[in-house]
């Protein structure tokens, strides 16, 4: 059974960039998409975007000019930047591993960190 | 974006109850429509994908249906360990979620 596991500061300035990785356990990043979401304290989910273990990676449009995500095979994780981040950015932050082979769905999560913004 | 709505906000029922959550996008999407299960302080679950399909490990009693842009998750039996908040997903096009469903004890 594969293993998530998120890590990086949990508290972030305003305007500053968010920086989080997923080490992944348990199987190998190879092979399979990798997303992050992230959901605001008491509100719904929302979906960042995904890096195939290529570099191939698709963003939602509503932050596309802010995030970059990218892989490191060789140490089986993945990483989220968010740059110019505000108070809107608070958020539980998920990584989670994709199946995209028959459909499109997360069989796996990430306990999720807690990021707040503020100065 | 695709609009994901779910019907109600909340619920409250009782052990033993069967319970039917609906999800409704502002388009159709068929079959991408998943369901998960949130309980406080966790990362959702995965039950259903492809709108009926059970997520191996995932107990029968949970079961989805639907097509188009109607799409129902139901409950058979509730079970204490059941009460939780339930999402919908698509992922016809970028991936949005619905606001969950709380299900709570009567």
């Amino acid at each position: 059974q594969v293993l998530l596991q998120e890590s990086g500061p949990g508290l972030v300035k305003p305007s500053e960039t968010l920086s989080l990785t997923c080490s992944v356990s348990g199987g190998s990043i190879s092979g399979n998409y990798w997303s992050w979401i992230r959901q605001p304290p008491g509100k719904g989910l929302e979906w960042i975007g995904y890096i195939y273990y290529s570099g191939a990676t698709n963003y939602n449009p509503s932050l596309k000019s802010r995030v970059t995500i990218s892989v490191d095979t060789s140490k089986n994780q993945f990483s989220l930047y968010l740059t110019s981040v505000t108070a809107a950015d608070t958020a539980v932050y998920y990584c989670a591993r994709d199946i995209q082979t028959s459909g499109w769905y997360i069989d796996s999560w990430g306990q999720g960190t807690l990021v707040t913004v503020s100065s | 974006d695709i609009q994901m709505t779910q019907s109600p906000s909340s619920l409250s029922a009782s052990v033993g109850d069967r319970v039917t959550i609906t999800c409704r996008a502002s388009q159709s999407i068929s079959p991408y429509l998943n369901w998960y299960q949130q309980k406080p302080g966790k990362a959702p679950k995965l039950l259903i994908y492809g709108a009926s399909n059970l997520q191996s490990g995932v107990p029968s009693r949970f079961s989805g249906s639907g097509s188009g842009t109607d799409f129902t998750l139901t409950i058979n039996s509730l079970q204490p360990e059941d009460f939780a908040t339930y999402h919908c997903q698509q992922t016809y096009s970028t991936p949005t979620f619905g606001q969950g469903t709380k299900l709570e004890i009567k």
